[in-house]
């Protein structure tokens, strides 16, 4: 089955930084890779996602790359802000029809200090 | 005001009971989910259903089960077989048609054993 790995666990950074998250999976058969911000205390929601057709794809500050050869990919924020503080999940599937089985990443806490 | 609900918010229970953790969502998804969040091991799937009175196992089923006996509503039974129950638990529901593979998340359920 599918596994995901994500590096780092931890990521502190200064106001203004960039920060970068990487992922890897291991079936060659996921298409679908989402990224999903948890704040603390609060549901994890979708901040991102990129599918198996396109290299790259950005949404204002946040983008995410995806290598399909190597089987990588990585979301990365420009110009951080403390409300990006959070821990950030990668995830993969493969996604034709019906239902959506995601398996995470485990997850990068990011601390961003003004 | 869509979304997806879990109750109770926080349970706490004895070694040896079961307990049934609720999930209700009014988003008219077919495909409903359950994930279990440990500390630094992400999300870890369940269950997960993608048409009532069907389900499947997840990553790790063992000591839980399922119902769907309606499309708005998937419990989750901790039974007393489950090792290791005390952990956050996540529902999550999706559509199974058209070009979007976003879970939505409840609040989830923190389940405590004493």
């Amino acid at each position: 089955g599918e596994n995901v790995e994500q590096h780092p666990s931890t990521l502190s950074v200064q106001e203004g930084d960039s920060a970068v998250i990487k992922c890897t999976y291991s079936d060659s058969a996921s298409n679908y890779f989402p990224w999903y911000k948890q704040e603390l205390g609060k549901r994890p929601q979708l901040i991102i996602d990129i599918r198996s057709n396109v290299g790259e794809k950005k949404d204002q500050r946040i983008a995410v790359t995806l290598n399909k050869t190597a089987k990588h990919f990585s979301l990365h924020i420009t110009e951080t802000q403390p409300e990006d503080s959070a821990v950030y999940f990668c995830a993969a599937s493969s996604l034709s029809g019906g239902y959506n089985k995601l398996i995470f990443g485990a997850g990068t806490r990011l601390a961003v200090h003004p | 005001d869509g979304g997806i609900t879990q109750s109770p918010k926080y349970l706490f229970r004895k070694e040896g009971q079961n307990v049934t953790l609720s999930c209700e969502q009014n988003l008219n998804h077919d495909a409903m989910y359950w994930y279990r969040q440990d500390p630094g091991q992400g999300l870890r799937l369940i269950y997960y259903s993608q048409i009532v009175n069907d389900f499947q196992k997840g990553d790790i089923a063992e000591g839980y089960s399922v119902s769907r006996e309606k499309k708005e509503s998937f419990p989750l039974t901790v039974t007393s077989a489950q090792k290791n129950p005390t952990a956050f638990y996540l529902c999550a529901s999706g559509r199974t048609s058209g070009n979007t593979g976003e879970l939505f998340f409840g609040e989830g359920s923190r389940l405590t054993v004493l």
